[in-house]
């Protein structure tokens, strides 16, 4: 098992620009997320999905675009770069919704520069 | 709303004394709470997690936690602190959706 593997770890890109972060689990996880990471904020929640089709919003959405169409694979799009969006960049995923063993594995983070 | 609060942003303790770290959640029902850690430039490392039964629960690396319903708190703890322990800490809470909502994190320092 790989985990959950983030491409790329390093990016910079222009403001106004747009990419895809990549995520994907070999774990069969339903549950995957994505995190920002800013210097005193914390984690913040961008979108989730619940399994392939099912997306939602997180705490903080905008200007962030998601979709899963297959278990494996939960890529972020950004449509224009904006430097507020200069963050490391976490993907999670977890087993499912239910009790017992949640088991949230996280990637190890792209670090996104926008200039 | 679901939310997680850490009110330390930042403790240092000298090596070999004890650690408590404050956490503090806000959900309608018992929650299922973690905490993680993160070296410098690293990933996030769960350290233990509570679901339900025993409100002691103990986690890698010798660290422990108390669930407090009484106190809506979730404390990690180490009786003795080594300096591979400094690191930043997260507390995180999850509800009947999966959801995972983070504290804003305390960065530990040790001093030698």
């Amino acid at each position: 098992n790989a985990g959950v593997t983030q491409t790329p770890k390093f990016q910079v890109l222009k403001t106004g620009q747009s990419m895809t972060l990549q995520c994907a689990q070999d774990m069969n996880h339903e549950y995957m997320s994505w995190y920002r990471q800013d210097p005193g904020m914390g984690l913040r929640l961008i979108h989730y999905s619940v399994g392939a089709g099912i997306t939602d919003q997180g705490e903080v959405p905008n200007g962030y675009n998601v979709s899963r169409s297959t278990t494996e694979d939960f890529p972020l799009r950004l449509l224009s770069a904006a430097p507020s969006q200069t963050s490391v960049y976490f993907c999670a995923s977890s087993l499912g919704r239910g009790p017992g063993d949640y088991g949230y594995t996280f990637g190890s983070g792209t670090r996104l520069t926008v200039v | 709303a679901q939310s997680v609060t850490q009110p330390d942003i930042h403790i240092t303790v000298s090596e070999g004394a004890s650690l408590e770290l404050r956490c503090n959640y806000s959900y309608g029902a018992t929650p299922y709470l973690f905490w993680y850690v993160q070296s410098p430039g690293q990933g996030l490392q769960l350290l233990l997690k509570y679901f339900s039964g025993d409100t002691l629960v103990q986690g890698i690396k010798g660290f422990e936690a108390e669930f407090k319903r009484s106190q809506s708190s979730f404390n990690l703890r180490k009786p003795s602190v080594h300096w591979s322990d400094a690191a930043e800490y997260f507390c995180a809470s999850s509800g009947n959706t999966g959801k995972l909502i983070f504290g804003q994190g305390t960065t530990l320092q040790v001093k030698p």
